[in-house]
């Protein structure tokens, strides 16, 4: 089973920083690689796929990279509708296609 | 459109058995991965088990086989998940989720509250 470890576990940030979020896959998953965005009360939505692409409608201040082990989500100027938890998940070797513990973004 | 449709909430006592389903439209719901995610109160996303409803192959979270059951109905575009002996430890959202465009669950259900309560 492929552990998926995120960090930090809260990051606070003001509006139009940027956010770094970091994942790290227990053996390589090359860039299977997927990031989630969930909101209170709402169903996790997909943000990036293949370690680097955007899902459809998701805006250009939303990135992802690396391969491998390491991951990175950026969001390069936060605005208020990204205060929310997200995930990531790796889907090259299962079952299971674990998630990682979430990093919440939160309001400084 | 590509959705996923879960049925309502359900309150039950522990020792209940439970079917919930999470229905397709939009897309060949048969040519799709379909899978189950569980959020307990608070907690993280926890990958359960992924069905092909094409063919029913079936893999399962090593955490969760044995204590629930995937199931598909090609013919209804339905996919259910059901326990046959509620614990109070079930409780939780159930989401269903399918990579329909991509290889990652791109497409959710709107999720399925499960409260097991005596």
């Amino acid at each position: 089973e492929i552990v998926m470890t995120q960090s930090p576990a809260t990051l606070s940030v003001s509006p139009g920083e940027r956010a770094t979020l970091s994942c790290r896959a227990s053996q390589s998953v090359s860039s299977n690689v997927a990031w989630y965005q969930q909101k209170p009360g709402q169903a996790p939505r997909l943000l990036i796929y293949g370690a680097s692409t955007r899902a459809t409608g998701i805006p250009a201040r939303f990135s992802g990279s690396g391969s491998g082990t390491e991951f990175t989500l950026t969001i390069s100027s936060l605005e208020s509708e990204d205060f929310a938890v997200y995930y990531c998940q790796q889907y090259k070797n299962w079952p299971p296609q674990m998630f990682g513990q979430g990093t919440k973004v939160e309001i400084k | 459109e590509v959705q996923l449709v879960q049925s309502g909430a359900e309150v039950k006592k522990p020792g209940e058995s439970l079917k919930i389903s999470c229905k397709g439209s939009g897309y060949r719901f048969g040519s799709q991965w379909i899978g189950w995610v569980r959020q307990m109160p608070g907690k993280g996303l926890e990958w359960m088990g992924i069905i092909f409803p094409g063919d029913s192959d079936t893999r399962y979270n090593p955490s969760f086989e044995g204590q629930v059951t995937i199931s598909a109905d090609e013919s209804s575009n339905t996919a259910y998940l059901q326990w046959s002996s509620l614990k109070a430890s079930d409780s939780g959202m159930y989401y269903c989720a399918s990579p329909v465009l991509t290889l990652a669950f791109d497409i959710w259900g709107q999720g399925t509250v499960v409260i097991v309560s005596s």
